[in-house]
């Protein structure tokens, strides 16, 4: 089984409407990055999360990492067809960041 | 300007050929890596390089041989291509060895091996 798991694996909604992607971790960890990637290309860096508890916001865009930092949420307000593509939540166990383990990803489309 | 860069961005080769795939950034960064991304879309992380020094090395097979000629660069040379080798190769990096600084990628080179 993977150390990360995302859920869920593909996700459509409609423009306008709000989602969740959820990223779990069966160890505790340091810090939770998340990446979006749209198709056919590299990976975009989100937001990085190292507190328990802690809650950040880029426009639409909110995550959270609970108390225990093992599990985070990626919350979409309002979602448009720019949101569109796979979402990757990456960990730090090391607490140097020096090497990420990836979850299996979770690819969003939004429907006009 | 490309931050992180990589060359070629398509790769279409037959079975045991040997190709290599450049990677080149340009944000003074101490750190690169090299990520294999498979069909499934599972990215995971192959070699981590500071200052051209070797830290991480992912159980990968001998025939993927990363070299970093200057901490500007790291090329992933593969020898012998096998099918299982098609995938999506990310190149990475990131300004510091210690403490979480985000990982800056490449757009990634799709190879293919018939």
């Amino acid at each position: 089984s993977q150390e990360l798991e995302q859920s869920p694996q593909s996700l459509i909604v409609q423009e306008g409407k709000n989602l969740t992607i959820n990223c779990t971790s069966s160890k505790t960890l340091y810090g939770l990055y998340w990446y979006k990637q749209k198709y056919g290309e590299g990976l975009i860096f989100l937001m990085m999360l190292q507190k328990g508890g802690e809650e950040k916001s880029h426009e639409k865009i909110t995550a959270k990492l609970d108390e225990k930092k093992q599990q985070s949420s990626l919350h979409i307000t309002a979602s448009q067809p720019s949101h569109a593509g796979i979402y990757l939540c990456g960990a730090d166990y090391t607490g140097t960041a020096s090497k990420l383990t990836f979850g299996t990803g979770t690819r969003l489309q939004v429907t006009l | 300007d490309t931050a992180v860069s990589q060359t070629p961005k398509y790769l279409v080769t037959q079975m045991g050929n040997d190709k290599s795939i450049k990677c080149e950034q340009n944000l003074g960064h101490d750190t690169m890596y090299w990520y294999k991304q498979d069909s499934k879309k599972f990215l995971k992380i192959m070699f981590s390089y500071n200052n051209k020094e070797l830290i991480i090395n992912e159980t990968v097979p001998n025939r993927f041989s990363p070299k970093s000629p200057d901490k500007a660069h790291l090329n992933l040379h593969i020898n012998s291509l096998e099918l299982g080798d098609s995938a999506v190769y990310f190149c990475a990096s990131s300004p510091v060895r210690q403490g979480s600084d985000e990982q800056f990628f490449g757009p990634g080179t799709r190879l293919t091996v018939l």
